[in-house]
């Protein structure tokens, strides 16, 4: 049962533009979202997070939206750069949980 | 202040092997998880790590186990190993055992069974 879903195995952008990531959840009982970032042969860096008390959370070029009766949140890069190009994971967690749940991940290129 | 470290970084396996997975946890940080990366796929929880004793465990077999120390760094062993075992092994920690706390991650122990 995957109960965190990104669609899109991968994603082209061009160089300045907006990269736009999804992630759909099936849990009710999720209330924090987060996205994670993957470069080849190094471990999943934390990009930024968000509480479902809130529908946005911005860090910089960065920014998550959570749409609760949807069970969907997306994460934005805008302007996008080079060095964005890498596996974007989202992930979810609730309340009393340790574990986090996460999507089958996004491979994001951003060409010049 | 020293990341998150795994070893070893690649290993070989045959079917029915066991193996140990070693990762120390980042400065300060008392709690230790570990996530099974199948080709393609997000990583999975296996189980987590607070002060040396198992608070919280996924969707595995007994035959995955782990230990934290005192030191907290922590082993994750696999007995009879199968062909599907083949993955990522990733170690992370975080300074409280809060599900909300940020979690640091190693960059993984690719385990190949053949």
């Amino acid at each position: 049962d995957q109960q965190v879903k990104q669609n899109s195995p991968s994603l082209s952008v061009q160089e300045g533009r907006i990269s736009i990531l999804n992630c759909d959840y099936t849990n009710s009982m999720f209330d924090y979202f987060l996205w994670y970032k993957k470069y080849p042969a190094e471990g999943p860096t934390f990009l930024i997070s968000i509480s479902s008390i809130k529908d946005k959370n911005e860090d910089g070029r960065f920014t998550v939206f959570l749409n609760k009766s949807a069970k969907h949140l997306s994460l934005h890069i805008v302007p996008s750069q080079p060095g964005d190009s890498a596996v974007y994971f989202c992930a979810a967690s609730h309340q009393g949980a340790q574990k986090l749940v996460f999507g089958q991940g996004t491979r994001l290129t951003i060409n010049p | 202040e020293t990341g998150v470290t795994q070893s070893p970084t690649h290993l070989i396996k045959t079917r029915g092997q066991q193996v140990t997975l070693r990762c120390s946890s980042q400065s300060g940080h008392n709690t230790v998880s570990w996530y099974q990366q199948a080709l393609g796929q997000g990583p999975q929880f296996i189980f987590q790590y607070y002060r040396e004793e198992e608070n919280g465990r996924g969707n595995f077999p007994p035959r995955f186990s782990g230990l934290q120390f005192p030191n907290y760094s922590s082993e994750l062993n696999v007995n009879a190993l199968e062909l599907d075992d083949s993955a990522l092994y990733l170690c992370a920690s975080r300074p409280s055992a809060d599900a909300r706390a940020k979690l640091f991650f190693g960059s993984g122990t690719q385990l190949s069974v053949l």
